[in-house]
């Protein structure tokens, strides 16, 4: 089984909304990620978690707070977002050793902000 | 810094045809290399991977091979279907737990 879950898979929100965006592996990985993705363009690294703590956070503005609650799932909570953050959000899984990278995908969150 | 640059689309093809799906990185050391692809309103699907020199990756009859002298990792697929219709992204591992990716390449294929 190599199934990353998102959910919801598509989303509108107003600008003074606050949502979440979640994300479940059952593949023991200990490493998940958050990716940005905008229309014809590819993947942007957001945040990185390694055994449920923060490892990387590529300077993302504070209105999106990840969270990894235990060691299966992800979090990334929205809140006063703007039109520009409209675009699929793709949450990764991959084992957590050195050389160990090989990241599987969710479908994604279609996120529209109005 | 690590970069990965791939050939602009769109590639459009017939059916049955050759493709090639030209890619090239630059790194310090020696990075892990993937193909993903991402069909219409999809996440990316790891499509295959190469960990080392003259490694050959392979899956559903496509192919690439890291090649170290020429920092290239060109995707091919004697035969291409329609349903192969999608955007193909070369990546390296950084070795930091992130990946970069190349920018994309769309690949139509007509019947």
């Amino acid at each position: 089984d190599t199934e990353v879950t998102q959910t919801p898979k598509h989303l509108v929100m107003g600008m003074t909304n606050k949502k979440s965006l979640k994300c479940e592996q059952h593949m023991g990985h200990r490493a998940m990620y958050w990716y940005k993705q905008k229309a014809k363009k590819p993947p942007e690294l957001m945040f990185v978690y390694s055994y449920e703590k923060l490892s990387i956070n590529e300077s993302v503005p504070s209105r999106f707070s990840p969270e990894c609650p235990n060691s299966s799932l992800l979090n990334l909570h929205l809140h006063a977002l703007q039109p520009e953050d409209s675009a699929l959000y793709l949450c990764a899984s991959s084992q957590a050793g050195q050389g160990q990278n090989i990241q599987y995908f969710g479908a994604g969150t279609r996120l529209s902000v109005l | 810094g690590d970069s990965v640059t791939q050939m602009e689309g769109p590639v459009t093809l017939s059916e049955e045809a050759f493709l090639t799906i030209n890619c090239t990185y630059t790194a310090t050391g020696y990075p892990s290399l993937f193909w993903y692809v991402q069909y219409p309103g999809e996440g990316l699907q790891l499509l295959l991977k190469a960990t080392k020199a003259d490694d050959k990756g392979s899956n559903k009859g496509f192919e690439a091979t890291y090649r170290k002298e020429t920092t290239s990792f060109h995707l091919e697929k004697g035969s291409v279907q329609v349903s192969d219709s999608a955007v193909y992204f070369c990546a390296s591992d950084t070795g930091r737990r992130a990946l970069t990716f190349g920018s994309g390449t769309r690949l139509q294929v007509q019947p």
